[in-house]
């Protein structure tokens, strides 16, 4: 079963534009980490935020966390075509460990 | 080495034989893990490891099992592969159960 689900499943938006995906979870966290998979590639760690913070940024990228939602979103502004790939949330705490369950990833597409 | 690597990168495998799937990190992380990747069902955690010499269930254990005799190396074994465990397999490690995973390239199964 899924701790983090992300939503959209599917985005298309054009170069340039401002892409946001959403996450949602269920249990108590101790932080949340957001993951790039480009195609027929492992996953690449974006950055972690921790249960205690609201926003984070790593340039292009802007994270968002609220915990009384259970939510966090992931915002890249001033998208490029090498932003094409699907977007993982992950968290941790799920079922008191520390082991990380990622959602079924948004697929990001950055159009010409 | 640089990183985290896994080996083959592809196999296809006759239904009943047994496959090692290899991983190796030189990163000296603590903890390792196994996850498998399926159209539609994200990446599910298969074993994972905290540290050397001991060894966890995740979410879908059964039909595989894993080993860690050292800090590097942590092997997944399919004792007797079934079609069920086509998949592509990714390898991960972290300093610490939680924190940043870093992921090797995959291994692509299929077994017929």
């Amino acid at each position: 079963s899924q701790q983090g689900e992300e939503d959209p499943q599917a985005l298309s938006i054009q170069e340039g534009e401002n892409a946001t995906m959403n996450c949602s979870y269920k249990t108590s966290i101790n932080n949340l980490q957001w993951y790039r998979q480009n195609s027929g590639r492992g996953l690449v760690h974006l950055i972690l935020i921790r249960s205690n913070e609201r926003e984070k940024h790593s340039g292009r990228l802007r994270v968002t966390l609220d915990t009384s939602k259970k939510s966090s979103s992931l915002l890249i502004t001033a998208s490029r075509a090498a932003d094409t790939a699907s977007y993982f949330c992950a968290t941790d705490g799920y079922r008191g460990a520390q082991k990380l369950v990622f959602g079924q990833g948004t697929r990001l597409t950055i159009n010409p | 080495i640089a990183g985290i690597t896994q080996a083959p990168t592809s196999q296809i495998l006759a239904a009943g034989r047994r496959m090692t799937l290899r991983c190796t990190q030189d990163m000296r992380h603590n903890a390792m893990y196994w996850y498998r990747q399926d159209l539609g069902l994200g990446l599910r955690l298969i074993h994972y490891s905290n540290t050397a010499g001991t060894t966890g269930k995740g979410e879908v254990p059964d039909g595989y099992s894993v080993s860690r005799a050292n800090t590097d190396d942590f092997p997944l074994t399919l004792a007797s592969a079934v079609p069920s465990q086509t998949s592509v397999y990714f390898c991960a490690s972290s300093d610490g159960m939680g924190d940043e995973q870093f992921f090797g390239p995959g291994t692509r199964l299929t077994v017929l």
